[in-house]
């Protein structure tokens, strides 16, 4: 059974640096082909792409964040971490994780439940 | 950046209507790497077509996908209750991926 679980603060203060880590299972983060990403969505607005690392620890950016993004894995412990730095009330949003395997050209399978994060002093 | 503008922004319908959602990229793309996905109030984003036209698991016929290049289509045969919610598109052929801003499907 794959799940994806997010975890993080709830409550951020502006201009502090956010950790979230993804916690998956049922599958392995070094699969060939396995890729996790990250995405975010402002209260009543749309999906965000934020960034994706794959199973070969390829890692991309959302053009408009890169300089203040940082994804990683742990493959042991199958944790996937997005940090985001210097952050800002704009950036109160859920944040999900989720999964696609780049060879089978599904798109997003399977996505964790979100994390909201309220960014306020 | 591939850009997807997605029309119209609400679509207000009766259920057994039909309703057709688009989804236009700023560039040409593979029609394998277009997705969409419906979303409900309080709930992430669930998968319904990949490669532009097929069905993710348990996902209903009435759904359908279809498209290439740069405009793809999401059509709903006949509106059932559960169906009223938001849907994206996405393309993952191009780095960075990108979705569209989403269309709410609306009971009238």
């Amino acid at each position: 059974q794959v799940t994806l679980r997010e975890s993080g603060p709830a409550l951020v203060k502006p201009t502090q640096t956010l950790t979230l880590t993804c916690i998956v299972s049922g599958f392995s983060l070094s699969s060939n082909g396995m890729c996790v990403s990250w995405i975010r969505q402002s209260p009543g607005k749309a999906l965000e792409w934020l960034a994706r690392i794959d199973w070969d620890d390829d890692k991309y950016y959302s053009r408009s964040l890169k300089t203040r993004l940082t994804i990683s894995k742990d493959t042991f412990k199958n944790q996937v971490v997005l940090t985001m730095t210097n952050l800002d009330p704009v950036d109160t949003a859920t944040y999900y994780c989720a999964r696609n395997h780049y060879y089978d050209g599904r798109g997003y399978d399977y996505w964790g439940q979100g994390a909201l994060v309220t960014v306020s002093s | 950046e591939i850009v997807l503008t997605q029309s119209p922004g609400t679509l207000s319908l009766s259920p057994g209507e039909r309703a057709t959602l688009s989804c236009r990229a700023s560039q040409s793309f593979s029609s394998r790497y277009l997705a969409w996905y419906q979303q409900k109030p309080g709930q992430a984003p669930s998968l319904l077509i990949y490669g532009a036209s097929s069905r993710a698991t348990g996902i209903p016929d009435r759904f359908s996908g279809s498209g290439s290049g740069t405009d793809f289509t999401l059509t709903i045969s006949g509106l059932y209750p559960e169906d009223f919610a938001v849907y994206y598109c996405q393309q993952y052929g191009s780095s960075p991926w990108t979705f569209g801003q989403g269309t709410k499907v609306e009971i009238k």
